[in-house]
């Protein structure tokens, strides 16, 4: 019944090693977000996209990048992962068609080693 | 000065206790209010969703808003150790899937 789906949970990676994570939607939202929540934080929108028109936050680090193949996948890269990219990564969906509020993927939690 | 300010906690409350939550903002321009909750190593679940101001109840929840103080609450009735989850509160100012802002959540512990 996972309507936004994350994969892998859980991901351990080394300093400096590339790492990709992926989601995928079920519910054909126009609008994907990438966000990271460090422990005892708020979600930090990285980016997003409205269909495929690529939005990148002003703060967000150069070495993230993402990539939206078709409207159900979304992914994030990190180039060279250091150790404060340590952190919980949320996937979420919007629909600019309505106004129903954003969903949430279970997240993935990225280890750095 | 943050846009959302939410009450830190921690919070214990004993089970059957009245919660209250509690988020305040600065920037007029929301109109959309969420309540999310989230349960250790899991994502953001959405539990209420409001636009007006007033009152919205849902079964043990009930999500209040007043914009004229800029302030918005919710309340959970006959808590319960399920219950223990930070919170986290959040507005957009449209709600077409615009960027949402958070506040920096609350955790909750209904001790049983």
């Amino acid at each position: 019944d996972a309507m936004v789906i994350q994969n892998p949970r859980y991901q351990v990676t080394q300093f400096g090693k590339p790492v990709t994570l992926s989601c995928s939607q079920t519910l054909n939202h126009n609008v994907m977000y990438w966000y990271q929540q460090k422990s005892s934080q708020a979600p930090k929108l990285l980016f997003h996209y409205y269909d495929k028109d690529f939005n990148n936050e002003a703060d967000t680090p150069d070495n993230f990048q993402s990539r939206r193949p078709n409207t159900s996948f979304c992914f994030l890269d990190i180039r060279s992962p250091g150790l404060g990219d340590a952190a919980m990564y949320l996937c979420a969906t919007g629909w600019t068609g309505s106004n129903q509020p954003q969903h949430f993927g279970d997240g993935t939690r990225l280890s750095i080693l | 000065q943050k846009e959302v300010e939410q009450d830190p906690g921690p919070l214990s409350v004993p089970e059957g206790a009245i919660v209250s939550l509690n988020c305040t903002y600065s920037n007029s321009a929301f109109q959309y209010f969420m309540w999310y909750r989230q349960y250790s190593r899991k994502g953001p679940e959405l539990l209420m969703y409001t636009y007006s101001s007033g009152n919205k109840e849902d079964g043990r929840f009930t999500a209040q808003v007043d914009k004229s103080s800029k302030y918005i609450s919710l309340f959970i009735r006959d808590s319960q150790p399920s219950d223990s989850a930070t919170y986290l509160c959040a507005m957009t100012q449209t709600g077409s899937a615009r960027q949402l802002t958070f506040g920096s959540g609350t955790q909750l512990t209904v001790l049983p």
